[in-house]
């Protein structure tokens, strides 16, 4: 089985703090994702990678960035965290990126409150 | 503009069936329908996906018209442990070109005794 593991269940951070997110996958997946998780709004798309050194702006980039050096890693960056950044950080990957969707694998998500 | 439209929320009781039913007015000649279910404090899970008419599993079953503008998923006989939300998914491509996964809000199903 695909696993995806972040590296944090949850999180406590000051405003004001840069914060990574860690996300590493085992099974060679080309892609990553990564979703913030918020009640009434579903998961919504922040930044995703089809490649080392390739990312591209999901639906709601602002306020973050990521990083993807190496292929099983892809990280996700708060510049500077703020109070409405806290939310629930899913991250997830894949092999295929044409219209099976079938084969996504989650981690478990990282549940981070900026105080 | 939505890809996919399904109800917020649905309630149900232990051994009934339930239907929950999305609309996909725009789907490409090419997309799948897949679902994921979600419990609570994980991440989302595949649980089925097709193309047209009916596909079944150990988990659910999926029922696509010959139109394709809608599906419906179908739990028989839930029990408290299937109170999760369920995503539908139909094909959104990004700004270059590739296809990538968009679960809106879903449908948060509870399940009572």
């Amino acid at each position: 089985d695909v696993k995806v593991t972040q590296s944090s269940r949850y999180l406590v951070k000051r405003t004001g703090e840069k914060v990574f997110l860690e996300c590493v996958q085992d099974m060679d997946h080309e892609n990553m994702f990564w979703y913030r998780q918020d009640p009434g709004l579903g998961l919504r798309l922040i930044y995703f990678s089809y490649d080392v050194k390739m990312k591209e702006k999901g639906d709601i980039p602002e306020g973050y960035s990521v990083s993807r050096e190496k292929k099983e890693r892809f990280s996700l960056i708060l510049e500077s965290a703020s109070t409405n950044q806290t939310s629930m950080y899913l991250c997830a990957s894949s092999l295929v990126r044409d219209t099976d969707m079938s084969g996504y694998t989650f981690g478990s998500g990282t549940r981070l409150t900026v105080v | 503009l939505a890809k996919t439209t399904q109800p917020i929320s649905m309630d149900s009781y232990e051994g009934q069936e339930v239907n929950i039913t999305c609309s996909h007015n725009n789907i490409a000649t090419n997309d799948y329908i897949t679902w994921y279910q979600q419990f609570p404090s994980q991440g989302p899970r595949f649980i089925i996906q097709g193309y047209k008419t009916k596909v079944t599993n150990e988990v659910a079953s999926l029922f696509i018209p010959a139109d394709r503008k809608s599906s419906t998923l179908s739990l028989p006989r839930v029990s408290l442990s299937d109170t999760a939300v369920y995503y539908c998914l139909v094909g959104d491509k990004a700004s270059g070109g590739s296809y990538i996964p968009t679960f809106g809000r879903g449908t948060s199903l509870i399940v009572h005794p």
